[in-house]
C-alpha cells in the first residue's frame, strides 16, 4: 500500500535558524496537505500543493511539490518560538479516495 | 471555529467499562475519520466513513466500532476498555476529498 516518509523524526533548532522537513512517497500522488499540531493540540490544516514542481509560500513557510508528484517538502525560514510544534504532510493517491499522513516531524525552537 | 466537536475532552475509567467518545460536526461534511494519537507521535486511521451508513476500518488494528447513522455523528465505542487503550483520540471530517478537519480529540486514560 501507499507508505508516506517524513524526515526528520524530531528537529531541534536555535530560534532564528532556518527549518526543513521533507516528505516523501512510494506511489505517485493526486496532492499533498500540510498540517500543523502545537503542543496539546489538535492538527490543522495549512496548506495543499496540487501541481507537478508547485511552489507556494505563507510568510515564513514555504512549501514545494517535487516533479515527480511523490516528494514534498515544508521550509520555515528564521524559526520563531510560535513555530513550534509537529508538521504533518499527508499525500492523496491517484485514485483520490486514500489520504496517508507522514510520521511528522517534531520541531522545537530554542529562545 | 469549532465545527467540529468531540466529547469527552479528557476521561479517566477503569479496565473492562464500555465507553463512547462522541463526535460531531456542523459543516455538513460527508467524510468523517478517527484517528489513534500517543503524545506528539504519528496520526494512526483506525476507521472511516464515506457517508451515512458506510464504515470501515483504517490501517491500525483497533477493537473499537464506530457507527454512522446521522451525517453529523460518528461515534466511537469500546466495548471494554484496557490500559492499551490509553491514547488521544482525534475525529475528523471531510467535504469529499478537501482537506480534514479536526476536532480537539478525547485524551482517554484507562487504569
Amino acid at each position: 500500500g501507499q507508505q508516506v516518509m517524513q524526515i526528520p523524526q524530531y528537529q531541534h533548532v536555535q530560534e532564528g535558524e532556518d527549518f526543513t522537513t521533507y516528505c516523501n512517497s512510494s506511489t505517485t500522488l493526486s496532492n499533498i496537505q500540510w498540517y500543523k499540531q502545537r503542543p496539546g493540540g489538535h492538527p490543522v490544516f495549512l496548506i495543499q500543493l496540487v501541481k507537478s514542481g508547485e511552489v507556494k509560500k505563507q510568510k515564513r513557510l514555504t512549501f514545494q511539490f517535487g516533479e515527480a508528484k511523490k516528494n514534498s517538502s515544508l521550509h520555515i525560514t528564521a524559526t520563531q518560538t510560535t513555530d513550534v510544534g509537529t508538521y504533518f504532510c499527508a499525500g492523496r493517491n491517484n485514485a483520490g479516495n486514500m489520504l496517508t499522513f507522514g510520521g511528522g516531524t517534531r520541531l522545537m525552537v530554542k529562545p | 471555529e469549532a465545527d467540529i466537536y468531540q466529547t469527552p475532552r479528557y476521561l479517566v475509567i477503569g479496565t473492562g467499562k464500555k465507553i463512547t467518545l462522541e463526535c460531531s460536526q456542523t459543516m455538513g461534511h460527508d467524510k468523517m475519520y478517527w484517528y489513534q494519537q500517543d503524545p506528539g507521535m504519528e496520526l494512526h486511521l483506525i476507521h472511516y466513513s464515506y457517508g451515512v451508513n458506510s464504515t470501515e476500518k483504517g490501517d491500525l488494528s483497533s477493537e473499537s466500532t464506530v457507527s454512522r447513522i446521522r451525517t453529523e455523528h460518528f461515534p466511537l465505542t469500546l466495548e471494554s476498555a484496557r490500559p492499551s487503550h490509553t491514547s488521544q483520540y482525534l475525529c475528523a471530517s471531510s467535504l469529499s476529498y478537501s482537506p480534514l478537519h479536526f476536532g480537539n480529540g478525547t485524551r482517554l486514560t484507562v487504569t
